[in-house]
């Protein structure tokens, strides 16, 4: 099952925050963060691993509440660079499911 | 280092052909990853391979097939493509089992069927 993100979209000003979330109906070993540009590959963003959190860049952050199933992505003073979409993807426990299942997206924009 | 390289990069099929998708990775991953990608619907994985020999169904995985006969090469196949496999598909690979490693994504192919 497709983790659920929301918001679907989302326009801001240079400078202002934006906070994704990322739900899942089952119990999670990880989640990813992946940014994909238009006619772009997506590109990785930063892993969120069992019991903790994990910064891949100065002013985008994210954490996971495991009990909750849950992840939420934290852009602060967005910059016109961080435009595209983001995806969450889940990776579920248990057996040998060693593969990530996608949200819909996010799609931010950052107007000047 | 390329990383990971997709051929062809727009194809356009008529309905009832067939063809094949040529993902390879030069770094010597185990793991790799089919997904398509539609507007509205995210990335959905249609196959997945965790070594040299192996494959295993991902979440769409009818109308394709895959073989992953070298370790570097991931070859999607579809045998008699229809309207509905029109999408932009996606091949990624990881070092290893994905907790804990991050995917690399090749730049997709475009595939219109009419």
């Amino acid at each position: 099952q497709q983790p659920v993100q929301s918001p679907q979209a989302v326009i801001l000003r240079e400078g202002e925050d934006a906070v994704i979330n990322c739900s899942s109906s089952k119990a999670l070993y990880s989640v990813h963060w992946y940014r994909q540009k238009h006619g772009e590959a997506p590109v990785f963003l930063m892993i969120l691993l069992k019991g903790g959190e994990q910064k891949g860049h100065e002013k985008i952050s994210a954490s996971f509440n495991e009990k909750k199933q849950q992840s939420s992505l934290y852009l602060t003073a967005s910059q016109l660079s961080y435009s595209g979409t983001y995806f969450c993807g889940t990776e579920g426990r248990g057996g040998s499911n060693y593969k990530l299942t996608f949200g819909k997206g996010t799609l931010l924009t950052v107007n000047p | 280092n390329a990383g990971v390289t997709q051929t062809p990069k727009f194809r356009v099929l008529k309905t009832g052909q067939s063809m094949t998708l040529l993902c390879a990775q030069d770094m010597n991953h185990e793991y790799m990853y089919w997904y398509r990608q539609d507007p509205g619907m995210g990335l959905r994985l249609i196959h997945y391979s965790v070594g040299e020999g192996t494959t295993a169904k991902g979440e769409v995985p009818d109308g394709y097939n895959v073989s992953r006969l070298k370790k570097q090469n991931f070859l999607l196949g579809l045998e008699s493509a229809a309207p509905s496999q029109t999408s932009v598909y996606f091949c990624a690979s990881s070092r290893s089992s994905i907790r804990g490693e991050k995917l690399f994504f090749g730049s997709g192919t475009q595939l219109s069927v009419l």
